[in-house]
């Protein structure tokens, strides 16, 4: 059973830092991209970021580029997300959401997600 | 950037009805489009992809249908269970996803 745990996500002030983490069981991690979605209170969900299988394509939304880095360790079976100089509007549920297609160099579907992390940014 | 918006936000309907959610893109974006179902405080489940294909194990009376710019998603006969918000979205260029419509108990 394909499993994604978040962690990582908390209070912190505007213009901090914090990284998210994500561990993956279930399935070959190393097949799959993986993404970041996100989810704001009283908002519609929100495509963050996207990575490939090996690292080769990387793809942010506007709103978090030149803030935001995914990354991923597949010998650990873990996906990251670097969020730096992050703004109240970056208050939100972030999940971690597996890619529906494989191999992949594109975003698709997802078709599995993690229970998420909630992020806040608040003074 | 490719955006999408659903129709109706809100649908009120009952037990055995027919409910139609229409979800339009801003430009074409051939038959790439998948559907959610999201429960409060849960993680949104994957319902449809490719506009009408059904994920395994979600029940046949999901339907989608589509192309270009005009996809709907329709459910057969409301169950109890299905009175929640459902999502598009669009991976022909990058991600985008509707606003949400939330069906409601009429």
């Amino acid at each position: 059973e394909v499993h994604l745990v978040e962690s990582g996500g908390g209070l912190v002030n505007p213009g901090g830092s914090l990284r998210l983490s994500c561990a993956a069981s279930g399935f070959t991690f190393s097949s799959y991209s993986m993404n970041w979605v996100r989810h704001a209170p009283g908002k519609g969900l929100e495509w963050v970021s996207s990575i490939s299988s090996t690292s080769t394509y990387i793809y942010y939304a506007d709103s978090v580029k030149g803030r935001f880095t995914i990354s991923r360790d597949n010998a650990k079976n873990s996906l990251y997300l670097q969020m730096n100089s992050l703004r109240a509007e970056d208050t939100a549920v972030y999940y971690c959401v597996r890619d529906g297609k494989v191999p992949a160099a594109s975003i698709n579907y997802f078709d599995h997600w993690g229970q998420g992390t909630l992020v806040t940014v608040s003074s | 950037d490719i955006q999408m918006t659903q129709s109706p936000s809100t649908l009120s309907a009952s037990v055995g009805d027919r409910v139609t959610i229409t979800c339009r893109a801003s430009q074409s974006i051939n038959r790439w489009l998948a559907w959610y179902q999201q429960k409060p405080g849960k993680a949104p489940k994957l319902l449809i992809y490719k506009a009408s294909s059904l994920e395994s194990g979600v029940p046949s009376r999901f339907s989608g249908s589509g192309s270009g710019t005009e996809f709907t998603l329709t459910i057969s006969s409301l169950q109890p269970d299905d009175f929640a918000t459902y999502y598009c979205q669009q991976y022909d260029s990058y991600s985008t996803f509707g606003q949400g419509t939330k069906v409601e108990v009429k």
